[in-house]
């Protein structure tokens, strides 16, 4: 079982649309939880970080965690052209000392004009 | 936010020779930093983390003697890809967290070096 997984994609929805994407981690000891933004040839960009259970929002985006069921979401409100992008989800994983970020393979979404 | 350069962007070199990448955290200090690698279309490997003053761990499967990690300070972590071939060609990108924050908190990229090994 990979430690995180997402759906590739793509996810295609129409411009003002609800996108909404979906991770889930294997670690149930996973302290902390990431959205990433990356276009293509560049490096991820941070969009929002969650540690507790419930939702956060941050303007159009709005990340949702459920540790019980090691779940992780994101909803982008009103979905723009310019937020065709890949999303990589990611798990700050591990022990004292020894922290890391696992990524999952991302799911490419394409927002239609 | 926090920023991290990388250097060189991009870079072409002949099959045999070694390159070496330099991340630098410019306005904080990180005494861990990670090494990732991505091919086309796929995620970001982890290759391994750099840890200040110490060796770093390296993930299962990365050979440690051709990928040289060295973290000489809590503002630069180097890259060595020693002896590269065709098939090392891809994207590497460094992350470093800012000491202050915390272990759990998020991690910011630089912006990645293309190696290209003709």
């Amino acid at each position: 079982q990979k430690e995180v997984e997402q759906n590739s994609g793509p996810l295609s929805v129409p411009e003002g649309a609800i996108a909404s994407l979906n991770c889930t981690y294997s670690d149930r000891g996973s302290q902390s939880f990431f959205w990433y933004r990356q276009y293509s040839g560049k490096s991820p960009e941070l969009i929002m970080s969650i540690y507790s259970n419930g939702d956060k929002e941050d303007g159009r985006f709005t990340a949702q965690l459920n540790k019980a069921s090691q779940y992780v979401s994101l909803l982008i409100r009103d979905s723009q052209p310019s937020d065709s992008a890949t999303y990589l989800c990611a798990v700050n994983t591990g022990t004292s000392g020894t922290y890391k970020y696992i990524f999952g393979t991302g799911t490419r979404l394409k927002v239609l004009a | 936010g926090a920023v991290v350069s990388q250097h060189p962007s991009w870079v072409i070199c002949k099959s045999g020779t070694s390159v070496k990448i330099e991340c630098r955290s410019l306005d904080f200090q990180a005494t861990t930093m990670f090494w990732y690698r991505q091919f086309p279309k796929q995620s970001l490997m982890l290759m391994a983390t750099s840890n200040e003053g110490s060796k770093a761990t390296y993930e299962q499967g990365v050979e440690k003697d051709k990928f040289l990690i060295n973290h000489a300070s809590l503002t630069l972590s180097t890259l060595t890809v020693t002896s590269a071939h065709p098939e090392d060609s891809s994207f590497y990108i460094c992350s470093a967290r800012d000491i202050r924050a915390g272990p759990y908190t998020e991690a910011f990229f630089g912006q990645g070096t293309r190696l290209t090994v003709v």
